[in-house]
């Protein structure tokens, strides 16, 4: 089982600064089976990456994936009100599909 | 649009069985797979298993394997997924999911169904 790591557990920032998030994968993830989600309380997952740099349809350009190997980051450049939320990685490259434990970026 | 709709929640004592919907519209069924996902009160989110709505192959997580069953009904582009012998860490939000392949799991999900909370009483 492939073990995705998230960090950091949280991530305090204001409006307007930039947010990187981590994930690190136990063994080599194919770049074209890294995706990113995010989810608001009370709501499901919403899928913002794919294939590690891909954006989703309708994602905001502020939202960008790289990485490859055991190692992708998703970056926020500039941090809007609405993009307070918790975000998680997810590898489907081999059974069973795997999500990171999740990194939650709030307001400081 | 691309909707999924789930069934409404559930409270069930332990060891009995449940049984979630997930009714897709807007798009063709067959042409994309369906994956379950679950999430504890305050936790993370756990792979269950996927389904084939192209020919009904099945994958589910190895912790599940005995206790679960995917199907789908084509007839009405319906999802089904079915937990027996529920326990306590039973007690989650299950999501469906679509998979953006019919006959293979390694895809992104890309839309979602709102979620079905499931109550385990003891």
């Amino acid at each position: 089982e492939i073990v995705l790591t998230q960090s950091p557990g949280t991530l305090s920032l204001s409006p307007g600064e930039r947010a990187t998030l981590s994930c690190r994968a136990s063994q080599s993830v194919s770049s074209t089976y890294l995706a990113w989600y995010q989810q608001k309380p009370g709501q499901p997952p919403r899928l913002l990456i794919y294939g590690a740099s891909n954006r989703a349809a309708g994602i905001s350009d502020r939202f960008s994936g790289s990485g490859s190997g055991t190692d992708f980051t998703l970056t926020i450049s500039r941090l809007e009100p609405e993009d307070f939320a918790v975000y998680y990685c997810q590898q489907y490259t081999s059974l069973p599909l795997t999500f990171g434990g999740g990194t939650k970026v709030e307001i400081k | 649009q691309v909707q999924l709709v789930q069934s409404g929640g559930e409270v069930e004592k332990s060891g009995a069985s449940v049984k979630v919907s997930c009714k897709a519209s807007g798009y063709t069924f067959t042409n994309y797979g369906i994956s379950w996902v679950r999430q504890a009160p305050g936790q993370g989110l756990e792979w269950m298993g996927w389904i084939s709505t192209y020919n009904g192959n099945t994958n589910y997580a190895q912790r599940l394997q005995g206790r679960i069953t995917m199907t789908t009904d084509t007839s009405t582009s319906t999802a089904y997924m079915e937990l027996r012998s529920l326990i306590s860490d039973d007690t989650a939000v299950y999501y469906c999911a679509r998979v953006g392949r019919r006959d293979s799991y390694n895809r992104h999900f890309d839309y979602w169904g709102q979620g079905t909370l499931v109550t385990v009483s003891s």
